[in-house]
């Protein structure tokens, strides 16, 4: 079946650390990939898109993301995180036929960060 | 530009009631798409419309339902509320080009509460 998963729910990072969130994806042909950031109470905003070319792509505050097709996966880094970048993560896909702009979300992943 | 705006921001009715959302996309933005999001289901899209035209549809009940004026703004009614209907409702635009996958830019959301 067609799913977006990210296996962490939550993740709770030092501030200065680095940051690996994952995500994978299981569709047939490469889909439309996107990162959002929700932080409590506000909707939703785009740290960052991948539709080709380039597997690195570099988004706001300091993310980026590796699109890895042998992997289906797309996983969010970012170097030393901020007390700020405390929020919920969201991996999306467009599937690339027939999805017009319907985004599928994973389940999305807490992220704490301690002082 | 401005963003994204939802009226209202927070509802509360009771089960049977039905209500309406408003949505109000980016200047430009012809493509309108909902999403649904509660803590059990997390995000899960509603529909798309484009051009006063719905495109795509979730696997949602027909008591969900909506529409796109002519001015791209976008209505999302629910009829005979039931309490599972709680939930944040999201609205996202995106750009003037009729193609998938474009990046979608979400409002705030209207929060609902059916008791």
């Amino acid at each position: 079946a067609q799913s977006v998963t990210q296996p962490d729910i939550h993740i709770t990072v030092s501030e200065g650390a680095s940051l690996e969130l994952r995500c994978n994806y299981s569709y047939g042909a490469t889909p439309y990939l996107f990162w959002y950031v929700q932080s409590p109470g506000q909707g939703l905003q785009l740290l960052l898109k991948y539709f080709s070319g380039d597997t690195l792509v570099q988004g706001i505050k300091g993310f980026e993301a590796e699109f890895k097709r042998s992997q289906s996966s797309f996983n969010l880094r970012k170097p030393s995180v901020h007390w700020s970048d405390a929020a919920e993560y969201f991996c999306a896909v467009v599937p690339f036929s027939g999805g017009y702009n319907k985004l599928i979300f994973g389940a999305g992943t807490r992220l704490a960060v301690h002082p | 530009k401005a963003g994204v705006t939802q009226t209202p921001r927070y509802l509360i009715k009771t089960r049977g009631q039905q209500v309406t959302l408003s949505c109000s996309p980016i200047s430009g933005h012809r493509s309108v798409s909902w999403y649904q999001q509660t803590p059990g289901q997390g995000l899960q899209f509603l529909f798309e419309y484009f051009s006063e035209t719905q495109r795509n549809k979730g696997n949602f009940p027909g008591r969900f339902s909506g529409r796109q004026f002519s001015n791209s703004r976008s209505e999302m009614n629910v009829s005979t509320l039931e309490l599972g209907d709680s939930a944040l409702y999201l609205c996202a635009s995106s750009g003037a080009r009729n193609g998938v996958g474009e990046t979608q830019y979400f409002g705030p959301g209207t929060r609902l509460l059916v008791l």
